[in-house]
């Protein structure tokens, strides 16, 4: 089956410096791209859809600003998370959808595995 | 825009024995229906989806769901559960419509497969 691929899996940094999540469709062009976060035991919250060549559509109450999504290829997305704190410690998981099909659903989502993000 | 409410935060059940999680949905389009797995500090995995047709649809490791329309219901169940099906589970809608695309998911369920 296709395949996301997303890194770090596990990143540590410091307060105040930006980290960049990598998120790459391996084995097909992903025309969108979801960014979600998830608190610990709490659920995905959607976060922003990013378009290749694009500007992302950032849902209400995430600040764009703050976490910068880049969609320059149809087979990689990025998030940074800028100048982060404490309180932006969370899994980040990226989906990439194929493009839709001449016909049939359109209902495709591939997910990575996963960036636990903790900011000291 | 949807909505999705998975009715219990955990269901602890001792293995063998059978289990149902509860997803109730609303919508203003049509919509597909998910269920993912997350198992501890994982990705998810896509256990099954209803698209159309028969309202009964299964999935990997022994799951099926039943989807009802007039209850805007997608309970997933499972007749003899192993200790290995101990994770959370995601109920989730997707609209079908080009602006309700986006993938919206419930609160989550923590099914306990118990010996």
């Amino acid at each position: 089956g296709a395949v996301v691929s997303q890194h770090p899996s596990r990143v540590i940094c410091k307060s105040g410096t930006s980290v960049k999540i990598e998120c790459r469709s391996l084995d097909f062009q992903a025309t969108t791209m979801f960014w979600y976060r998830q608190f610990p035991k709490q659920s995905l919250m959607l976060m922003a859809t990013s378009n290749e060549g694009s500007k992302a559509t950032y849902e209400q109450g995430v600040e764009k600003d703050k976490f910068l999504i880049n969609h320059a290829s149809l087979t990689l997305s990025t998030l940074t998370v800028t100048s982060a704190h404490p309180e932006d410690s969370s899994f980040y998981i990226c989906s990439a959808q194929p493009p839709a099909p001449v016909r049939g659903p359109n209902e495709k989502l591939f997910f990575g595995s996963g960036t636990q993000l903790s900011v000291l | 825009a949807q909505s999705v409410t998975q009715l219990d935060s955990q269901v602890p059940v001792f293995e063998e024995a059978p289990v149902e999680l509860r997803c109730n949905y609303s919508s203003s389009v049509s919509v597909y229906l998910f269920w993912y797995v997350q198992y501890p500090n994982q990705g998810l995995q896509l256990l099954l989806k209803y698209l159309s047709g028969s309202t009964l649809v299964k999935g990997i490791n022994g799951f099926e769901a039943e989807f009802n329309k007039s209850q805007t219901s997608f309970h997933l169940r499972k007749p003899s559960v192993h200790i290995s099906d101990t994770a959370e589970y995601f109920c989730a809608v997707r609209g079908l419509s080009g602006g309700y695309n986006k993938l919206i998911f419930g609160a989550g369920t923590r099914l306990a497969v118990h010996p």
